[in-house]
């Protein structure tokens, strides 16, 4: 099945930073979505985007299906920001889940 | 904006007891789902349900779970008798077509003792 990559597995900035987060994906998907974890354990959904580029707000996320990655850019990063970024992927019926990126935002 | 939502926020259990999670999906959405997630580690997918039947579901979905839509509205996942190990939070997910946007639910922490 799926294989699903996250990078980096943590990152630690200061609150004002960009970041750059990857999801890598191992066969072509119909699906590919990024969520925010926050720290009581809550998923948002971020970006629904199986290809091209979407933006809202500070975030924005690029999905190039055909290199089969993703990537979610989080600008002028605040400490609201902190937690767990997943990207999840299927090609058929469930979403394959990566490990997660924990980010943490320093004041 | 409509959204899942599942109760209990937080239950806490002795082991061997059953235990029911309830979802109230999007209304108008057709596959359902349940996920969960030990503590520190990945999502994993459960079940998946549409046209009031399981459609696929994980090693993980044993004798010990099951999953009902009793009333048109509410998607219910039972665990009969729980263990130590089914101590995560339990996700539902629904999406209106089968490879469209997936939308969560705020989880169910289920905390076995």
């Amino acid at each position: 099945g799926i294989q699903v990559e996250q990078s980096p597995p943590d990152l630690i900035l200061q609150e004002g930073a960009n970041s750059t987060l990857r999801c890598n994906f191992s066969d072509s998907v119909n699906n590919l979505q990024w969520f925010h974890q926050n720290p009581w354990g809550q998923l948002i959904n971020l970006f629904y985007i199986p290809s091209g580029t979407k933006q809202n707000g500070r975030l924005s996320a690029t999905t190039v299906a055909t290199e089969r990655y993703s990537l979610l850019y989080i600008s002028s990063s605040q400490t609201t920001d902190s937690g767990v970024y997943f990207c999840a992927a299927n090609s058929n019926y469930q979403l394959i889940w990566g490990a997660g990126t924990k980010l943490i935002i320093k004041p | 904006e409509p959204e899942v939502t599942q109760t209990p926020s937080h239950q806490v259990t002795q082991m061997g007891q059953e235990v029911i999670l309830r979802c109230v999906p999007i209304s108008n959405h057709l596959y359902f789902y349940w996920y969960r997630q030990i503590l520190g580690q990945k999502v994993e997918f459960l079940v998946s349900f549409y046209n009031n039947e399981i459609s696929e579901k994980s090693e993980i979905f044993d004798d010990q779970f099951s999953v009902e839509r009793p009333d048109g509205s509410n998607f219910t996942l039972k665990i009969r008798s729980t263990k130590l190990e089914d101590s995560a939070m339990y996700f539902c997910a629904s999406r209106q077509q089968w490879a469209g946007e997936l939308f969560f639910g705020e989880g169910s922490r289920l905390t076995v003792l």
